[in-house]
């Protein structure tokens, strides 16, 4: 089975900065079935990166993924102040099964 | 619009059952692949089942043999039975559509299992 690591657990931030945060995974994941997802507080996840790269509908440009076999990346350019909340990578492990990471929290510093 | 309206949470005892429903508009559930995931207070996000074609279905080993996901086509509704409940299924559940990955989601419905 494989596992989904995510760093760092918590990223202190200001509005306007970048932020970079990693999904590890134990094995090798086809880029087609990996997955970004944003969650803000009382809310459902909402996905942001099919495919590894691709961004969902409706989602800002300042989003980016980028990585292939077990690093993925997700990137955002410029922090807004409704960016901060907790980010999901998730795989599809066949089976079919999804597994997701433990998650990546963006706070205001 | 997509639409994925969740019912059905409830404080439960250990042991107890539970049925959860899940709404659809906009598309139908017939011709999609339908997940539930959940979350336990504070913690990440697990899958927990899944159907597509009707009759295909699929578990987390954490509830197999306890619960069962089912739809109802006339009402476009997707449900997960949820049998001899632990305190370790306490958790908001969220259904989701898409095969690969979750493209809609629902606002989710707390489940509590405590006595």
């Amino acid at each position: 089975e494989i596992v989904l690591t995510q760093s760092p657990g918590t990223l202190s931030l200001s509005p306007g900065e970048g932020a970079t945060l990693s999904c590890r995974a134990s094995q090798s994941v086809s880029s087609t079935y990996l997955a970004w997802y944003q969650q803000r507080p009382g809310q459902a996840p909402r996905l942001l990166i099919y495919g590894a790269s691709s961004r969902a509908t409706g989602i800002p440009d300042r989003f980016s993924g980028s990585g292939s076999g077990t690093d993925f990346t997700l990137t955002i350019s410029r922090l807004e102040p409704e960016d901060f909340a907790v980010y999901y990578c998730q795989q599809y492990g066949g089976s079919p099964k999804w597994t997701f990471g433990q998650g990546t929290k963006v706070e205001i510093k | 619009e997509v639409q994925l309206v969740e019912s059905g949470g409830a404080l439960v005892q250990p042991g107890g059952s539970l049925r959860l429903s899940c709404a659809a508009s906009g598309f139908t559930v017939s011709g999609n692949y339908m997940s539930w995931v959940r979350q336990a207070p504070g913690k990440g996000l697990e899958w927990v089942s899944l159907i597509y074609g009707g009759t295909n279905t699929y578990y987390a080993d954490s509830v197999k043999g306890r619960f069962t996901i089912s739809r109802d086509i006339s009402k476009n509704t997707l449900y997960l039975q949820m049998n001899s409940l632990r305190a370790e299924d306490t958790a908001v559940y969220y259904c989701a559509t898409g095969r690969y990955y979750g493209d809609y989601w629902g606002q989710g419905t707390l489940v509590t299992v405590s006595s």
